[in-house]
């Protein structure tokens, strides 16, 4: 079973930040956290990735708890093409992934 | 980052016929992996292929149905063997960044449509 908790589905107008939340009270010390994403009629891709600190890239940022029992990832300012389901997995080093339902993000124009 | 292809990108079929889903990378990875996503779920792992050994599969599949190989560092195929309707899925291959973050990288997958 997934060990992570997500709303099934969010909607954000265009050009607006979203965050989208999730919980994992049961992580381990050595869990990293990891967000994918899947856009209509593709395979899921990644987004970003932490451990303890917060973490930028190029696509968003991930706001982690400082008990990390949850985590947000923040899309900056949403675009169409952000319209995906977002995953949120615990990884250990030589585990494989195990995927939860994820987030169902609709962006209004 | 990896670059995968799939082949067929999708397929009908008849039940009781089997189909071999072709993955490709564009450089040499150890780990590869395929994925089951039923209409409207999520991705459910069937087994991980690694060159020169036989795959491991998850609870819930085996060998006989779904067999795998693994003939080289950047190619794997997987056969969906005496198929029904209930196999009606998207079939995705992925592989392992080979650094310590772990990050996956997926192929477009393949749908398939048992009839």
């Amino acid at each position: 079973d997934a060990k992570t908790t997500q709303p099934n589905s969010m909607e954000s107008n265009e050009e607006e930040p979203v965050h989208l939340p999730c919980n994992h009270s049961t992580i381990s010390g050595t869990d990293y956290i990891h967000w994918y994403r899947q856009l209509p009629s593709q395979g899921p891709e990644y987004v970003i990735h932490g451990l303890t600190s917060n973490v930028n890239n190029r696509m968003a940022s991930l706001a982690i708890a400082e008990d990390r029992k949850s985590s947000t990832l923040i899309l900056h300012r949403a675009t169409l093409r952000d319209a995906a389901v977002y995953y949120c997995i615990l990884i250990n080093y030589g585990q494989n992934f195990v995927f939860g339902p994820g987030t169902r993000l609709s962006v209004l124009p | 980052s990896a670059v995968i292809s799939q082949k067929p990108s999708r397929d009908i079929c008849q039940r009781g016929t089997s189909l071999t889903i072709q993955c490709q990378v564009d450089s040499q990875v150890t780990m590869m992996f395929w994925y089951r996503q039923q209409p409207g779920q999520s991705l459910t792992l069937i087994a991980t292929a690694n060159q020169g050994s036989e795959a491991t599969y998850e609870s819930g599949f085996v060998i006989d149905k779904f067999p795998i190989s693994r003939p080289n560092l950047t190619f794997s195929t997987l056969t969906v063997s005496n198929m029904s309707p209930e196999d009606s899925s998207i079939y995705l291959c992925s592989v392992e960044d080979g650094g310590t973050t772990n990050e996956q990288f997926f192929g477009p997958g393949t749908r398939l449509t048992v009839l």
